[in-house]
């Protein structure tokens, strides 16, 4: 059973860099695509970006200039990273495998919240 | 355009059909795929392709496109049933995905 968790600061302020880290038990980094979603407070999902096992990505074009996902495989671990953050970016921060175009396991979701 | 518009709520009696919708340009292109969430939980996957259903997933749960819509139908809905229910796809670029606004579904 693939299980994914999230972790990371739960409080960041404004103009500083949110950083995340998702581990992934029960399956290989390397052999699939993985990706970020979220969800502000109350609001819908939207989806952040995803790296390859290989370390290729592709990034939401809203977040783009601010963004970066990566891979660990040593630790069987992807990352986000979005830099100068404001009270936009408070949202649930989702990560989830990506196969063929579907997230089908998720994480349970860290809440992130940006203020001073 | 690369949205994908839903209607914001709808309901149903127990038992009863509900049909959801997701209207998008992309969707004459790329399947829909749907997920649902329910209060205070992460998302989890319910119908992708052209109408597949992952493990565990009742059969009560179907999916069907026309055009530029895609449908995720509930037949016999059940009170756990009650939840937001999103449609997510390929924008129409193909690089990039793209969520539905969503729509909350009320099982009276």
């Amino acid at each position: 059973q693939v299980q994914l968790q999230e972790s990371g600061p739960g409080l960041v302020k404004p103009s500083e860099t949110l950083s995340l880290t998702c581990s992934v038990s029960g399956d290989s980094i390397s052999t699939y695509y993985w990706s970020w979603i979220r969800q502000p407070p109350g609001k819908g999902l939207e989806w952040i970006g995803y790296v390859s096992g290989s370390g290729s990505t592709s990034y939401n074009p809203s977040l783009m200039s601010r963004l970066t996902i990566s891979l660990d495989t040593s630790k069987n671990q992807f990352s986000l990273k979005l830099i100068s953050v404001t009270t936009s970016d408070t949202a649930i921060y989702y990560c989830a495998r990506f196969r063929n175009w579907n997230c089908d396991y998720w994480g349970q979701g860290t809440l992130v919240t940006v203020s001073s | 355009s690369s949205e994908l518009t839903q209607d914001p709520a709808v309901s149903v009696a127990l038992g009863q059909t509900v049909r959801i919708t997701c209207q998008g340009d992309s969707l004459g292109t790329y399947f829909a795929t749907w997920y649902q969430q329910k209060s205070g939980q992460a998302p989890v996957l319910v119908i992708y392709g052209k109408n597949n259903r992952p493990s565990g997933i009742p059969d009560r749960f179907s999916g069907s496109s026309s055009g530029n819509t895609a449908s995720l139908t509930i037949t016999g809905a059940q009170a756990e049933d009650e939840a937001d229910y999103y449609c997510y796809s390929r924008d129409s670029g193909g690089d990039h995905v793209v969520f539905g606004t969503g729509t909350k579904v009320t099982v009276l």
